[in-house]
């Protein structure tokens, strides 16, 4: 069964400052990958998603996400974080053979952002 | 687009008392899907639909739980003789099949069930 490892509950950036969140998946076959933000109470909103191609994808509100093979990792990345991009992260990995049927979820990364 | 919508947004029932929460998916998507998401943790898959036909069931869905989506649009979901540990946001998405895989996922902003 696939699975979803985010390492860190709770990262804390300077607006301004440049971030990383960390996701490593267990598959067995190339999977579908997708990073999902949510605000406190609301429901999740896509990121971005890999499927296959280029292994650097764009997503909405300036982040971006590479996928590396050999280190089963997916990780999301900005250049420049906004006081507004404070939210959970979600990453998530579908069944490539169902597509996003049954997506499996990381735990979440908690962002907060300082001034 | 008018979004997927969730109702009631928060439901406080004591334990033993059966809920029923419903969803309206994007009124174009055939795919409608239940999720459970725990405080700190990820969401979980429940089950899907597509139209009107239950396709998946995961084994959270216990005998207590029962979704139904009668005419292939809104759907609803019941769980009977609730449990304090049936505590969670309970998240609605659909998406079209049109693009196959390309069509993302959309969450409704869930239903927060309370039981005390």
């Amino acid at each position: 069964a696939q699975s979803v490892t985010q390492p860190d509950i709770h990262i804390t950036v300077s607006e301004g400052a440049s971030l990383e969140l960390r996701c490593n998946y267990s598959y067995g076959a190339t999977p579908y990958l997708f990073w999902y933000v949510q605000s406190p109470g609301q429901g999740l909103q896509l990121l971005l998603k890999y499927f296959s191609g280029d292994t650097l994808v764009q997503g909405i509100k300036g982040f971006e996400a590479e996928f590396k093979r050999s280190q089963s990792s997916f990780n999301l990345r900005k250049p420049s974080v906004h006081w507004s991009d404070a939210a959970e992260y979600f990453c998530a990995v579908g069944l490539s053979n169902f597509g996003n049927e049954k997506l499996t979820f990381g735990t979440g990364t908690r962002l907060t952002i300082i001034p | 687009d008018t979004g997927v919508s969730q109702d009631p947004r928060h439901k406080i029932t004591k334990r033993g008392q059966n809920v029923t929460f419903r969803c309206d998916p994007i009124s174009e998507h055939n795919r409608l899907y239940w999720y459970r998401q725990t405080l700190g943790q990820g969401p979980e898959f429940l089950t899907y639909f597509q139209n009107e036909a239950q396709l998946e069931k995961s084994r959270l869905l216990s005998d207590r739980f029962s979704a139904e989506r009668p005419k292939g649009s809104f759907s609803t979901l019941e769980i009977q003789r609730t449990e304090q540990g049936d505590s969670a946001m309970y998240l609605c998405a659909s998406r079209g099949t049109t693009s196959s895989y390309n069509s993302p996922l959309h969450f409704g902003n869930g239903t927060r069930l309370t039981v005390t």
